[in-house]
């Protein structure tokens, strides 16, 4: 099994849906991340926490709002989606305590918003 | 603010040596990393650097150069399979108001020719 899990992996979704993408984590890490990827734009930061108290916006964190419910998981809400919030979105964690821009993503999350 | 810079695209032929290079601007860096991500799939760590000089680690060597703000990822003996993306990312030092969260460039994707 993977360390860490994202659901789902692929959804299609309408313009005006709210959507949530959950991520796991069995590696024990203190940090995770929420980033998107689109083509030519690598990866984007959305939010960050580095303990369920402390979540942090990232460089485009408007129209994405996150929750940290436990330190195993953190999940990235879209409450009304748009179609340009198509794109894979990756969850990864790091440990803190050692180096923290080790990152360990989860496999991907493919979302269109038609 | 943080700047990284590296080529989109490069290619390569197979058993030769390629150096992909990245220069990033920074308010303040605690090191430097490397991923390799393959099409459709979630990155990975390569390599890490925080001192000046040559990291090596089989087929791959990172260089990283402080004060010119330069790093460069070293693939030798070039297989088909490192066709991927190589994303350099930057660490911000601590305080620097970007403390925790790694910087991405754009990724440079290298294929490999037979």
């Amino acid at each position: 099994d993977a360390d860490v899990t994202q659901t789902p992996r692929n959804r299609i979704t309408k313009t005006g849906k709210r959507i949530m993408l959950e991520c796991s984590q069995t590696k024990g890490h203190d940090r995770m991340y929420w980033y998107r990827q689109d083509p030519g734009l690598g990866l984007r930061l959305i939010y960050y926490s580095f303990d369920v108290k402390d979540i942090n916006k990232g460089e485009i964190s408007d129209g994405y709002s996150v929750s940290r419910q436990a330190q195993a998981k953190f999940s990235l809400s879209l409450e009304s989606a748009i179609p340009n919030q198509t794109a894979l979105y990756f969850c990864a964690t790091s440990d803190g305590r050692r180096r923290g821009g080790e990152l360990f993503f989860g496999e991907g999350s493919r979302l269109t918003v038609l | 603010g943080q700047n990284i810079d590296q080529p989109t695209e490069m290619t390569a032929t197979e058993g030769a040596i390629v150096q992909i290079n990245c220069t990033y601007q920074t308010s303040g860096f605690n090191g430097l990393f490397w991923y390799q991500q393959h099409a459709g799939e979630a990155p990975t760590f390569l390599s890490y650097n925080v001192l000046d000089g040559l990291e090596e680690k089989g087929r791959f060597s990172s260089f990283l150069s402080r004060s010119k703000g330069y790093s460069y990822l070293l693939l030798k003996e070039l297989q088909m399979k490192d066709s991927a993306s190589y994303l350099c990312a930057v660490y911000p030092l601590a305080g620097s108001g970007n403390t925790g969260k790694l910087i991405f460039g754009q990724g440079t994707t290298l294929q490999v020719k037979p």
